[in-house]
């Protein structure tokens, strides 16, 4: 079983709203992405947990921030976004052993938009 | 740093018919791994196929089989007999360096958008 698990599939907020997104998976897995993904770009790594500690990509604004409550799950927490927010945003996890089977699975996404 | 390059944005092929996707890369690291993932309609990132530089057989998963030129840095997708459910964009990725406790990081592509033609 690859499946990592996504909900909402759709959102929309205003930009005063407070929002959760959330990512389940049940492989074992021990590290979890979020990405977020541009119409016609490819995904661009926000945040990962690996073993519940946490890399950030500097570049992401603080109105994003995630959760990882255990290995299995992983929240984006949303607050006070911008309509350039607006985006599909993946979730993944791994092994996280460097083996060469270790391979990132993608979730289906939650298509976002802010107004 | 690693780059991945798709020189193709876009990409048509009668259904049927066999196409290759192109796909090049820099890194400066002898073991590596090349992945290439499809992202049809529905959004899901899907993995396609996986390939370890240190392999020098290349790839194969049922009709789609990847041509890896380790010298050349090159690692084409051909996909055979290609049917209506193969339009998607795909995107080649290369696994990057440990981000933190063995996670790692996934440079990819710009992506080649492929329409199947009936």
């Amino acid at each position: 079983d690859t499946e990592v698990t996504q909900t909402p599939k759709h959102l929309v907020m205003g930009m005063t709203n407070k929002k959760s997104l959330k990512c389940e998976q049940h492989m074992g897995h021990r590290a979890m992405y979020w990405y977020k993904q541009k119409a016609k770009k490819p995904p661009e790594l926000m945040f990962v947990y690996s073993y519940e500690k946490l890399s950030i990509n500097e570049s992401v604004p603080s109105r994003f921030s995630p959760e990882c409550p255990n290995s299995s799950l992983l929240n984006l927490h949303l607050h006070a976004l911008q309509p350039e927010d607006s985006a599909l945003y993946l979730c993944a996890s791994s092994q996280a052993n460097a083996e060469p089977t270790d391979t990132q699975y993608f979730g289906p996404g939650t298509r976002l938009t802010v107004l | 740093a690693q780059t991945v390059t798709q020189s193709q944005p876009e990409m048509s092929v009668q259904e049927a018919e066999t196409v290759t996707l192109s796909c090049t890369y820099d890194t400066s690291e002898s073991d590596y791994y090349l992945f290439w993932y499809k992202q049809p309609p529905s959004r899901q990132m899907i993995l396609v196929i996986r390939q370890e530089a240190y392999k020098q057989q290349n790839a194969t998963e049922n009709r789609f089989s990847v041509n890896f030129q380790k010298a050349a840095k090159s690692f084409s997708l051909k996909i055979s007999d290609s049917q209506l459910g193969d339009a998607a964009m795909y995107f080649c990725a290369y696994r990057g360096d440990t981000l933190i406790q063995g996670a790692q990081k996934l440079v990819f592509g710009q992506g080649t958008r492929l329409t199947i033609n009936p």
